[in-house]
């Protein structure tokens, strides 16, 4: 099974500043034929569903505001707010879909400063 | 609109099977492509993927979950069924039936969740 390390557990970011998440898997994700790595991006807001923000480890889902991206490639991925909004404050979780299981990540809790 | 929703038991007793239905709307899990999952999120803790299934019937589990967990579809495509035995507290938790972007592999829409308590 492919064991997905984010960090840090929790985060606490100003408002306006950048918040940066990182995620580490086990094997690499990235998929030869298409150059692709399988890692997505979560949010989630309490007693809500997770909402999916980023697939292919950088494309933006629809909707999804600029100030979300994701980088990284292989094993090493990162997840960045750039100005951190109230609205912000959630559970952000990575998920490699590349083979099952398709494990998560533990989460980070991001909070304001 | 693709909509999901998750229905079954609010609570069952240690040692039952937790049986849930997935109610699909706005796509069929009978068209060629088409992928759903299950994931899990105990209270407090992370989520934790348990199971897909294919348009063609094409199955995968959990590693440490899949002598306990079978998941199903119905001959129309348009439920999703996942059965849990030997029910324990430790499984409590907020079971959420995802769909799976056809081709991709991510997952894009995810129904609200339904909450099951494991307690005698």
């Amino acid at each position: 099974d492919i064991v997905m390390t984010q960090s840090p557990d929790s985060l606490a970011v100003s408002l306006g500043e950048r918040a940066t998440i990182n995620c580490k898997s086990s094997q690499s994700v990235l998929y030869s034929p298409d150059n692709k790595s399988y890692l997505a991006w979560y949010q989630q807001k309490p007693r809500q569903p997770p909402k999916l923000l980023i697939y292919w480890a950088s494309t933006r889902e629809a909707g999804v505001p600029d100030r979300f991206s994701g980088s990284g490639s292989g094993t090493d991925f990162t997840f960045t707010i750039s100005s951190l909004q109230a609205e912000d404050v959630a559970l952000y979780y990575c998920q490699q879909y590349y083979r099952p299981p398709y494990n998560f990540g533990q989460g980070t809790k991001l909070e304001i400063k | 609109q693709v909509t999901l929703k998750e229905s079954g038991p609010a609570l069952v007793k240690p040692t039952q099977t937790l049986t849930l239905t997935c109610t699909l709307s706005g796509f069929s899990l009978s068209t060629s492509g088409e992928r759903m999952s299950w994931i899990r999120q105990p209270p407090g803790k992370a989520l934790e993927w348990l199971a897909r299934i294919d348009w063609n019937e094409d199955k995968f589990y959990n590693t440490s979950l899949k002598t306990r967990l079978t998941i199903s579809k119905d001959t129309s495509g348009n439920q999703v069924v996942l059965t849990l035995t030997n029910m324990d507290p430790v499984d409590t938790a907020t079971y959420y039936c995802v769909r799976i972007r056809p081709t991709y592999y991510y997952m894009d829409v995810w129904g609200k969740g339904i909450t099951v308590t494991v307690s005698s």
